[in-house]
């Protein structure tokens, strides 16, 4: 059974403050890994894809793998009240999802 | 760009009845969608793959034969729940795959809110 886990949250964050949200994974041979948001009601919205160890940056955010540890992360810098969403992490090209970390910043 | 539209975007229909649901990629051939289902405060679940031009691959637990699944052009697939039942309620979302992607990543559409009474 191939499985995403991720921390439920909620987690909360002033407003400014760097927010860390992690997944780890338990297919090995995973290529491919996306964080996704999901705002109440909405479909999710891709905002990060990582093919490679390593860091990845695109504006306020940094997604950050490591394959050998079959963990992915993704830090969003300078929170803002309009990040609180779910955050989806997706590993696969057969999209695997996990449970979703809901964030809260607070003003 | 890349983007998925899905029509309709909430259907409120009466138990037994049947509702289709399509998906379409508008500036963009997608030879593969997706299609999940979300329930309240869960992830997304994937219930089937949709080939264009061939039979739809379907998840373990997913009836294939209440949950039709067509993909007749590189732009269009269709969902239709047969036979609706009030435990199909749900947040149907599909997907297409972007064949110029790295990677083929995948873009969703705005997903169809079923209710059935």
């Amino acid at each position: 059974q191939k499985e995403v886990e991720q921390n439920s949250g909620p987690l909360s964050v002033p407003e400014g403050a760097i927010a860390s949200l992690n997944c780890t994974y338990s297919d090995r041979v995973s290529q491919s890994f996306f964080w996704y948001r999901q705002y109440s009601g909405k479909s999710p919205e891709l905002i990060m894809s990582i093919y490679s160890n390593g860091d990845k940056e695109d504006g306020r955010f940094t997604a950050q793998l490591n394959k050998a540890s079959q963990y992915v992360s993704l830090l969003i810098r300078d929170s803002q009240p309009s990040d609180s969403a779910t955050y989806l992490c997706a590993v696969g090209g057969k999209l695997i999802f996990g449970q979703g970390t809901e964030l809260s910043v607070k003003p | 760009g890349a983007v998925v539209s899905q029509h309709p975007s909430w259907v409120i229909c009466k138990s037994g009845t049947s509702v289709k649901i399509e998906c379409r990629s508008l500036d963009f051939q997608a030879t593969t969608m997706f299609w999940y289902r979300q329930f309240p405060k869960q992830s997304l679940m994937l219930m089937a793959t949709s080939n264009e031009g061939s039979k739809a691959t379907y998840e373990q637990g997913v009836e294939k034969d209440k949950f039709l699944i067509n993909h007749a052009s590189l732009t269009l697939s269709t969902l239709t729940v047969t036979s609706a039942h009030p435990e199909d309620s749900s947040f149907y979302i599909c997907s297409a795959v972007h064949g110029t992607r790295p990677n083929n990543e995948q873009f969703f559409g705005p997903g169809t809110r079923l209710t059935v009474l």
